[in-house]
Formats: structure tokens, sequence, C-alpha cells
């Protein structure tokens, strides 16, 4: 079957500009993550839903980050006003939910490239 | 708070020998512990993960992971090193209510034909 599928690839944006991110999860998967991969941060957690809500957002850096998720499905992470620190991949993860024993299925990141 | 220690951050083995990748945790709870595996420009896939049931975990590609309680581990092992393993290996943490997961900062395997 399907799975995670992520939007765009790569982005390459300039300093100031906003950007969306799109994550596709698995259908029938209730919650639904964001994490970020850098270089010198490594991965890290951003976001958590479940269904459309987010109870977890702890791990977001500032203000400028934000996520929604609609009909329990599709969730879109938008950064405003980009910063060079920004640059990183994007990884979103789905999972069954509460009794699934915590399994992730990740898909393949956008690589954001801040100039 | 949950974390997790990764103890070396480059391995160099041969082929056909054995995979070690070291992994020591912190948590306040219970823990939930996973090794991921990441090929060059792909997401996370899924190696095994220990869930509070056998402490000698099986999972994909021969690998096999064992929870020490008392060691606070929960180390990574191949016995036979294939080409096809060369990758970079994440170890995380979650608990039992979020699953967020907390990740070591990997280690780079690289397999010697």
């Amino acid at each position: 079957g399907a799975g995670v599928s992520q939007s765009p690839s790569n982005k390459v944006t300039e300093k100031g500009k906003d950007v969306e991110l799109r994550c596709d999860p698995i259908s029938g998967h209730t919650a639904l993550y964001w994490y970020r991969q850098s270089l010198g941060q490594g991965l890290e957690f951003l976001i958590y839903f479940q269904g459309n809500s987010a109870p977890d957002k702890s791990g977001l850096p500032s203000d400028r980050f934000s996520a929604e998720r609609t009909g329990g499905s599709v969730s879109t992470l938008t950064i405003q006003r980009t910063q060079q620190e920004d640059s990183a991949v994007y990884l979103c993860a789905s999972s069954p939910g509460q009794g699934s024993g915590g399994e992730q299925f990740f898909g393949p990141g956008t690589r954001l490239t801040v100039l | 708070a949950q974390s997790v220690t990764q103890l070396g951050s480059h391995v160099s083995v041969s082929e056909g020998a054995l995979v070690l990748l070291r992994c020591n945790y912190s948590s306040s709870v219970p823990p939930y512990l996973f090794w991921y595996v990441q090929y060059p420009n792909q997401g996370l896939q899924l190696l095994l993960k220990y869930t509070s049931a056998a402490t000698l975990v099986k999972g994909i590609n021969g690998f096999e992971a064992e929870f020490k309680k008392s060691e606070t581990s929960f180390h990574l092992t191949k016995p036979s090193a294939h080409m096809s393993d060369a990758a970079e290996y994440f170890c995380a943490v979650s608990d039992s209510k979020v699953y967020k997961l907390s990740f070591g900062a990997g280690t780079t395997v690289t397999v010697r034909a």
C-alpha cells in the first residue's frame, strides 16, 4: 500500500519568504508527527497530531512555525519569514495511534534550503 | 525527560563481520525503544522496537537488539555484515502516551569489501 508522502521533495527559498510543506499520511493513521533533521541539531521532534488536534507542539522552535491537520489526514507545516537556520530536512511520520506500540512510518522528507 | 546516547558516530566493519552499534537510554518511565535505519536521501525505516515484551528483539534484515534495564542499554547487532547494511542508524526512545521520538545522534556504518 501507499506509504507516507511529502511534497515538495526539495524547496529552495529566499530568506524572509514563507513556505508550506505538505504531508500525506498512511490512510487510517490517526497520529501524525513532524520532525526536523539538520546537521547541527540531528533529528528533532516538532509537533504531534492526534486526529486534527495538536496536543504536543513543544518542539516548534519559534512562533514562525505552525502546522495544521485537516480531515484527520493531510498536514501542512508552515514556516513564515524563513531564516537560514531553518534549512534542514523536514520529516513527517504517521502511526496507527494508541495500542500500535508507537511504530512510526516515515516519509522521504522535504529538503528545505533557505538562501 | 527521555534521551538516548549513541556511542560512536562512525563504525567501519568488514563484510561478514559482526556489526555492533551501542545505545544507552535515559528515561523516567518504562521506555519504548527503537532502532531506525536511514539510507542516503531517504526517510527512516524501522528496524526493530522494544515495548516491554521480550528483552531480545529481532528485527528486519537480520538485526537484533537486547534490552538491558540494569545497564540502560539497547545495543543493536547483526552477526554478519553485508554491503547493503551501509547506512546511518538511529536509536530512539519514546514514552507510551504521545510516542514522540527522541533520537540519538546517529551512527554511520560503512562496510568494507
